[in-house]
């Protein structure tokens, strides 16, 4: 089944306390990227990668860091987090090329940084 | 101007009516529109995309697109309270760096309520 998968779907954690969110996909898309989604403010996005070992900011990319050293596997890694990245993480990949792209999400993790 | 927007809602339709969903966006060079479609806590579901001017059909779904006016919508026949969710309107947008470097803009959805 072509699926994206992100782990863990739930964390809480503390300030300051590394972390990291993977995620991986099937379907040997080049494209992935990471969003946040919070009440108000809708999808931003916050790191995507083209294909391995290129990756770019997205919207909102202070705070975060990202690696992508396999196709399939876009880890999301917070180094020192802090409350206000609670928030709900999709990672997506993405078919297709030339402005006709779609993209597909995974789960979702829910992260609460107390 | 906002990239890709979306009337927040809530739009609140009764069972087998039309719900009607709007979209317009920014950037005169996006060819690619898609609506995905979001539960409460769940990730979003690709519905429907159009890439031509005119109305695309799957169900009881309707996309339409219309270039000149920046516009894309939604319609939704006979809904069903099962279509009570989020829909998020998107738009590929070129990337800062031009050429063929798209970016999925998202609006930030409007909330749409099916009453039984």
């Amino acid at each position: 089944e072509a699926q994206v998968t992100q782990n863990p779907r739930y964390l809480i954690t503390v300030t300051g306390k590394k972390l990291t969110v993977t995620c991986s996909q099937n379907m040997n898309h080049e494209y992935m990227s990471w969003y946040r989604q919070d009440p108000g403010l809708g999808l931003r996005q916050i790191y995507y990668s083209m294909n391995v070992e290129v990756t770019d900011k997205g919207d909102v990319p202070e705070g975060y860091k990202v690696s992508r050293k396999e196709k399939r596997n876009f880890p999301l890694i917070l180094e020192s987090p802090s409350p206000n990245q609670t928030s709900l993480y999709f990672c997506a990949s993405r078919v297709g090329g030339g402005g006709q792209e779609t993209q597909y999400f995974g789960p979702g993790t829910r992260l609460l940084v107390l | 101007q906002k990239e890709v927007e979306q009337n927040s809602g809530p739009l609140s339709v009764p069972e087998g009516a039309i719900a009607s969903l709007n979209c317009t966006y920014s950037d005169r060079g996006s060819q690619s529109f898609f609506w995905y479609r979001q539960y409460s806590g769940k990730s979003p579901e690709l519905i429907m995309s159009i890439y031509s001017n005119g109305d695309k059909e799957d169900g009881r779904f309707t996309a339409q697109l219309n270039k000149a006016s920046q516009y894309v919508s939604l319609l939704i026949r006979d809904s069903q309270p099962s279509d009570s969710a989020t829909y998020l309107c998107a738009v590929n947008i070129r990337g800062r760096s031009g050429g063929s470097n798209y970016k999925l803009t998202f609006g930030k959805g409007t909330l749409l309520t099916v009453n039984p």
